[in-house]
């Protein structure tokens, strides 16, 4: 089994662009979390999806920020337009129905905004 | 609303001390508890985790934890660290309502062992 993957792994962009980072879960897991890390507020749930509906948005932080999970295999964190201070590593994570409740989590996509 | 609080931010030790670092949780409910560690560079993963049972759970690592209800705590331990043990470690909670798996983190503690 491939893992989880993100893409990019790095993202260096300019204030006010679009910045749109990747997701595959592990196949056959229904449940898929974004989470985004700083030094100053640690790990944090962005949201997170069951079967590809999203369920708990409410960590999101602005309008900004916006996620999609089209299809079992492949999610979507976008925000746009990015600032300065939405710079961190951003990871997916995922679980299935029933498991040992363990998340599997992905390299993570650290992003930078100048 | 859940929450987890680590009480150390950043531990140095030398190689073959005892750890122990604190991780106390806020929440009514039963819960699900686990140990994250991230080394450097690296993505989080699994160190351990209790549901149910006994409360002292054995890890990978030569790494277990406590879980003692009574004071909201799940501290983990291990007897004699490494210069690999240098990582990032988190503290995790989840409610079992629902079983969503909606994991809260602690801040995290950075442990920096010295060889």
């Amino acid at each position: 089994d491939a893992g989880v993957i993100q893409s990019p792994r790095h993202e260096v962009t300019e204030m006010g662009q679009e910045v749109t980072l990747r997701c595959k879960p592990i196949s056959g897991h229904d449940y898929l979390f974004w989470y985004r890390q700083t030094m100053m507020r640690g790990l944090e749930l962005l949201i997170y999806f069951n079967n590809n509906v999203p369920i708990d948005d409410s960590g999101m932080p602005e309008d900004r920020f916006s996620a999609k999970m089209p299809n079992a295999s492949f999610s979507t964190l976008k925000i746009q337009p990015s600032e300065p201070r939405d710079s961190a590593v951003y990871f997916c994570a995922c679980r299935r129905t029933g498991g040992t409740g363990e998340l599997f989590f992905g390299e993570g996509s650290r992003l930078t905004v100048l | 609303a859940q929450s987890v609080s680590q009480h150390n931010h950043h531990v140095i030790l030398s190689e073959a001390a005892s750890l122990e670092l604190g991780c106390n949780y806020s929440y009514g409910g039963t819960v699900n508890l686990f140990w994250y560690v991230q080394y450097p560079g690296q993505h989080l993963q699994l160190l351990l985790k209790y549901f149910s049972g006994d409360p002292l759970v054995k890890g990978i690592k030569g790494f277990e934890a406590e879980f003692i209800k009574s004071k909201f705590s799940f501290n983990l331990r291990k007897p004699s660290v490494q210069w690999s043990d240098t990582a990032e470690y988190f503290c995790a909670v989840s409610s079992t309502r629902g079983n969503t798996g909606k994991l809260i983190f602690g801040q995290g503690t950075t442990l920096q062992v010295k060889p």
